[in-house]
């Protein structure tokens, strides 16, 4: 089955630094990447959808530049948090879809980032 | 808001069929009903899907009403391994992010 990877898989970072996480389609060209996060005890939510060479769409309430997201191929996006504070703590998933009618994504392993 | 409402948790015996019911009465014609569970501090995983008639693959079935307002998903012989939260969602499908509610906390019981 198609396999969607993530790196690193934990990270802590001090406050102000940033931190930037990739996705990648293993075995497979992503047209579409999405961004979730979720926090402790909570349910993921969708924070930004990624299309291939062209810009991210992000969901109400999340602030574009500070979390920059880059699908520069169709096999990688990057989602970078920039200038993290601890209350950006949290467990960042991204999925990818192998084409625009499909009706499966693909999630990854997540990513622990920890901000101190 | 998620558009979907599933119990908050559920107990299952080890080897008995595990029944985990959604709603979603608000559900549009184009709509399908999407499976995905998640064990803990790892990704979500695909189960199931559907979008009027009753599935099956080598995981679940999946069982929809005839009015699709509602649902049920049966792992026919669960294990440990499937203690999990379920999450039931409806989408289109496509290129749209899925929405996430709180889903059903499975717990089998040895």
């Amino acid at each position: 089955g198609a396999v969607v990877s993530q790196h690193p898989s934990r990270v802590i970072c001090k406050s102000g630094t940033s931190v930037k996480i990739e996705c990648r389609s293993l075995d497979f060209q992503a047209t579409t990447m999405f961004w979730y996060r979720q926090f402790p005890k909570q349910s993921l939510m969708l924070m930004a959808t990624s299309n291939e060479g062209s810009k991210a769409t992000y969901e109400q309430g999340v602030e574009k530049d500070k979390f920059l997201i880059n699908h520069a191929s169709l096999t990688l996006s990057t989602l970078t948090v920039t200038s993290a504070h601890p209350e950006d703590s949290s467990f960042y998933i991204c999925s990818a879809e192998d084409s625009p009618t499909s009706y499966e994504q693909y999630f990854g392993p997540g990513t622990r980032l920890t901000v101190t | 808001d998620a558009k979907t409402t599933q119990p908050p948790s559920m107990d299952c015996a080890e080897g008995r069929a595990a029944n985990l019911p959604c709603n979603h009465s608000t559900i549009s014609g184009n709509e399908y009903v999407y499976w995905y569970r998640q064990i803990h501090s790892q990704g979500p995983q695909y189960i199931i899907h559907g979008l009027k008639n009753n599935e099956t693959n080598e995981m679940a079935s999946l069982i929809i009403t005839e009015d699709r307002k509602s649902s049920t998903l049966i792992l026919p012989h669960a294990t440990l391994r499937d203690t999990a939260v379920y999450y039931c969602i409806v989408s289109g499908g496509g290129a749209d992010g899925l929405t996430f509610g709180k889903g059903t906390h499975l717990i089998i019981q040895p």
